[in-house]
């Protein structure tokens, strides 16, 4: 399977834990997506990557949240302190570099990874 | 910024009723426009896009057309069926809308 992997798939933690998500994406996609996800919305924007880089971040993310592609493959979204309000599902995509800025390209979603903040 | 606003739902149909599910942008410039199905049970994925205005995307007998006089992407099937019965997203670029729920009725 080459699909977008995620890691763990379910995670349940204690208010005020750190928690550590992964994702793989497709390995020709340069581009990396987070979003969060509640029953009954959208997928709510986080970040992207392209390579390494960070290029956008949501202005309504809190500080509590971080991610990274150190290397330009696999990325990690860490939330620190969690707090009830974090309980989602949080989804990775991946997809290649559109033609120009002002365009976009078919975004490859993976299966998510519950959090669920006790 | 750029954003989409799609109509709530639930949609509610008999099988081969008409479906339309509007969807409008906001956006700098005329960005791609796409729209994407989640089934019961499955992940998102693609069901069809638009690159540039006056472009019809189509796939599953569901089509759209970039509208830019209009700013819309509206989603559109003639015959629906059961197994159309899923959440459909609009998204500009990235950005996705808060998605509508389709449930068709045999």
């Amino acid at each position: 399977d080459t699909g977008v992997s995620q890691d763990p798939r379910h995670k349940i933690t204690k208010r005020g834990q750190n928690v550590t998500f992964r994702c793989d994406p497709i390995s020709e996609h340069n581009r990396l997506y987070w979003y969060r996800q509640t029953l009954g919305q959208g997928p709510e924007f986080l970040t992207y990557f392209q390579n390494e880089a960070q290029l956008e971040k949501s202005r309504l993310l809190s500080d509590r949240f971080s991610a990274e592609r150190p290397k330009g493959s696999f990325s990690t979204l860490e939330i620190q302190r969690t707090e009830q309000g974090d309980s989602a599902m949080y989804l990775c995509a991946s997809s290649l570099p559109p033609i120009d800025l002002t365009s976009g390209n078919t975004i490859y979603f993976g299966e998510g990874s519950w959090l669920t903040v006790v | 910024g750029d954003s989409v606003t799609q109509m709530e739902g639930p949609v509610t149909l008999s099988e081969e009723a008409f479906l339309t599910i509007n969807c409008t942008y906001t956006a700098t410039g005329y960005p791609s426009l796409f729209w994407y199905v989640q089934y019961p049970g499955e992940g998102l994925q693609l069901l069809l896009k638009a690159t540039k205005a006056d472009d019809k995307g189509s796939n599953k007998g569901f089509e759209a057309t970039y509208r830019k006089e209009t700013t819309s992407f509206h989603l559109e099937k003639g015959s629906v069926q059961v197994s159309d019965s899923a959440v459909y997203f609009c998204a500009l670029k990235f950005y996705f809308g808060s998605g509508t729920k389709l449930n068709v009725k045999p």
